[in-house]
């Protein structure tokens, strides 16, 4: 069965450093999703994007993160200059819309990000 | 908007005992509902999920859930549970008025107890 893959599964950097992290949806999925989870707290949603652009943001989703898919296969979500706070679990997700159906996502394994 | 409010942070049980975890939603449109498992230090693993039928629903791990459209709840239980089952679950519903984008309650601690 097909997955959703997230690259890498723990991410560590320093404050202020640049870091991409990656996912590679379901081969045929069109909408991809970014969420955020800070230890012991809840998962929140970031971003959502879909031909091509971002159709919805969070208020989480500030001028320091950016999304992007860089070829047919990849999505990423980078983080300019990493704060302490922007330690998490981001989970990746994708989604293949069919009119008149039930949606679905379907969730990576995250990545853990380290912000030192 | 959408919301789901998890009514106990915390379930302490002991082991074989039955447990019910609660999940209260609001929406305007259709809902789909899911339950999710996270382990200590691991992704999200989904147990069950509400789409359409049949309000019972049964997912993995002997978890159960029923939807219940006039009470605005999507309980989750389990008949037996096990030290294994310790875990963090989360509710959550799916916008599918706008976005699609999954929207999560803030999480049940189960702890059972040998």
């Amino acid at each position: 069965e097909p997955e959703v893959t997230q690259t890498p599964s723990h991410q560590v950097t320093q404050m202020g450093q640049e870091v991409i992290l990656r996912c590679v949806p379901i081969s045929n999925h069109l909408y991809f999703y970014w969420y955020r989870q800070i230890l012991g707290q809840k998962v929140e949603f970031l971003v959502s994007f879909y031909n091509n652009e971002i159709s919805e943001k969070s208020e989480i989703f500030d001028d320091q993160f950016s999304v992007e898919r860089p070829d047919g296969s990849n999505f990423t979500l980078k983080i300019r200059s990493t704060k302490l706070e922007d330690s998490a679990m981001y989970f990746c997700a994708s989604m293949k819309l069919r009119t008149g159906m039930v949606n679905e996502q379907f969730f990576g394994p995250g990545t853990r990000l380290t912000v030192l | 908007a959408q919301s789901v409010t998890q009514l106990d942070s915390q379930v302490p049980v002991f082991e074989e005992a039955p447990v019910e975890l609660r999940c209260n939603y609001s929406s305007s449109v259709s809902v789909y509902l899911f339950w999710y498992v996270q382990y200590p230090n691991q992704g999200l693993q989904l147990l069950l999920k509400y789409l359409s039928g049949s309000t019972l629903v049964k997912g993995i791990n002997g978890f159960e859930a029923e939807f219940n459209k006039s009470q605005t709840s999507f309980h989750l239980r389990k008949p037996s549970v096990h030290i294994s089952d310790t875990a963090e679950y989360f509710c959550a519903v799916s916008d599918q008025g706008g976005g699609f984008k999954t929207i999560f309650g803030a999480g049940t601690r189960l702890f059972v107890k040998a």
